[in-house]
């Protein structure tokens, strides 16, 4: 079985660019969730779906967005960037929502904005 | 507060020794789930090893057991006979709530940075 794939592995962006990262979660897999992991700061949860429908959303500005496709596979934004935003851009999956249930990671993007 | 702490920026271990990483946790739910997960410098994270919060033996994977003191609320990991390719970043996380109201939001610490010396 295919691992969680995101793309592209690395992206470099000017201020006030806008990006678009993808996220294909393990065949199976309805829940979808994003982090934002920068040195120091340990991860950031940024939002999560399932079944194409946001269940959460962590404490980031509006900028950030995201949505799922009907195949569950699922693509963040960032509008606007900010220095701020460089960072490792987790994606993880999972088949359900059960309290044991792991997470299942990507090798994520990373992002620098110039 | 802190959901997740992780006091120790960075912990060396020699080769075949024994090395805790410490997690502390806060929550007011009664049902939770905990899990620790390794990052290499590749990047992917690693899912090691869930404790519930209502289990009441240590959870054990292979080299790797979870200390769990509920009444202290520490979650910590111990890797048992340390090898070279155990150098990574490790991270304790919590999932709070009964899983479907919850969601699928984790908490992460800072993480520890583990170096094995041969």
């Amino acid at each position: 079985k295919a691992g969680v794939t995101q793309t592209p592995r690395y992206l470099i962006k000017t201020r006030g660019q806008q990006v678009t990262l993808s996220c294909s979660p393990i065949s199976g897999h309805r829940s979808v969730s994003w982090y934002q992991q920068t040195p120091g700061q340990g991860l950031q949860f940024l939002f999560e779906y399932f079944s194409e429908t946001q269940r959460n959303k962590g404490n980031f500005p509006g900028r950030f967005s995201g949505r799922q496709f009907s195949n569950s596979r699922s693509e963040m934004n960032v509008s606007t960037l900010e220095l701020g935003d460089s960072a490792l851009y987790l994606c993880a999956s999972s088949p359900a929502q059960g309290l044991n249930e792991k997470l299942f990671f990507g090798s994520g993007t990373q992002l620098s904005v110039l | 507060a802190q959901k997740i702490t992780q006091t120790q920026p960075g912990m060396f271990v020699q080769e075949k020794e024994a090395v805790t990483l410490d997690c502390t946790y806060d929550t007011s739910d009664q049902s939770y789930g905990l899990f620790w997960y390794k990052q290499p410098s590749s990047g992917e994270m690693i899912f090691l090893i869930y404790q519930g919060s209502y289990d009441e033996q240590n959870a054990t994977e292979g080299r790797y057991s979870l200390n769990f003191q509920k009444a202290r609320k520490s979650a910590n990991l111990v890797i048992s006979a340390s090898q070279l390719g155990d150098s990574a970043m490790y991270f304790c996380a919590m999932r709070e709530g009964l899983g479907t109201a919850a969601g699928n939001q984790f908490y992460f610490g800072t993480g520890t940075s583990l170096t094995v010396i041969p």
